[in-house]
């Protein structure tokens, strides 16, 4: 019965390389988002999707391409993966937009870039 | 800008109470959020405030003040799990969305 799912947990991989995180909520909410919190622990939003429209977009580089296939899930495709790339990535969700509703968090994918 | 500060770092111990505060930039503001989030762990919601004044929910209580750019988290009762850090976060207008900026969160070690 998990609320947002993530996938992977951990991800290694070298410089260069292009991979995928994917996010899945059974909540039925409207809003999904991902989060990048770094190693000082401090967590940034970089993207949000409300009905699979990309609402809110924080300046990432264009190398972090997400994707809402539908309203239950929310995917984050990096390309030419750098070391300052290396990160714990949150996804989150809300019942409508983040101004009035808590966000449920998946557990996070620990990325590591070498 | 939107800046959240809130201190890096608190200590206390077992069965005390410790306040945690927290403030933000009030242009744009609509609500002030807390997490508490255990090391290797997501975050979880703890309270959320929009209106001035306190919110009390078992032994954690929640303070805001609109007008000064003021919250505090309040931990009563404090045991061992508690050791966590807590997120401070607010939202702000955005291009006609609302957006939650968090805070660089306070890391609570409670001891014996």
């Amino acid at each position: 019965d998990t609320a947002v799912s993530q996938t992977p947990k951990y991800l290694v991989t070298q410089m260069g390389n292009d991979k995928s995180i994917k996010c899945e909520q059974n909540l039925g909410h409207d809003t999904m988002y991902w989060y990048k919190q770094d190693s000082k622990k401090f967590l940034k939003i970089m993207f949000s999707y409300n009905n699979k429209e990309l609402i809110i977009n924080e300046t990432v580089p264009n190398r972090f391409s997400p994707k809402s296939p539908d309203k239950a899930h929310l995917n984050l495709h990096i390309n030419s993966l750098e070391l300052g790339d290396s990160a714990v990535y949150f996804c989150a969700s809300t019942l409508g937009l983040a101004g009035t509703y808590e966000q449920y968090f998946g557990p996070g994918t620990r990325l590591t870039v070498t | 800008g939107q800046n959240i500060d809130q201190p890096t770092e608190m200590t206390a111990t077992e069965g005390a109470i410790v306040q945690i505060n927290c403030t933000y930039q009030t242009s744009g503001f609509n609500g002030l959020f807390w997490y508490q989030q255990h090391a290797g762990e997501a975050p979880t919601f703890l309270s959320y405030n929009v209106l001035d004044g306190l919110e009390e929910k078992g032994r954690f209580s929640s303070f805001l003040s609109r007008s000064k750019g003021y919250s505090y988290l309040l931990l009563k009762e404090l045991q061992m799990k508690d050791s966590a850090s807590y997120l401070c976060a607010a939202t702000f207008m955005n291009t006609g969305f609302q957006k939650l900026v968090f805070g660089t969160g306070t890391r609570l070690l409670v001891s014996p």
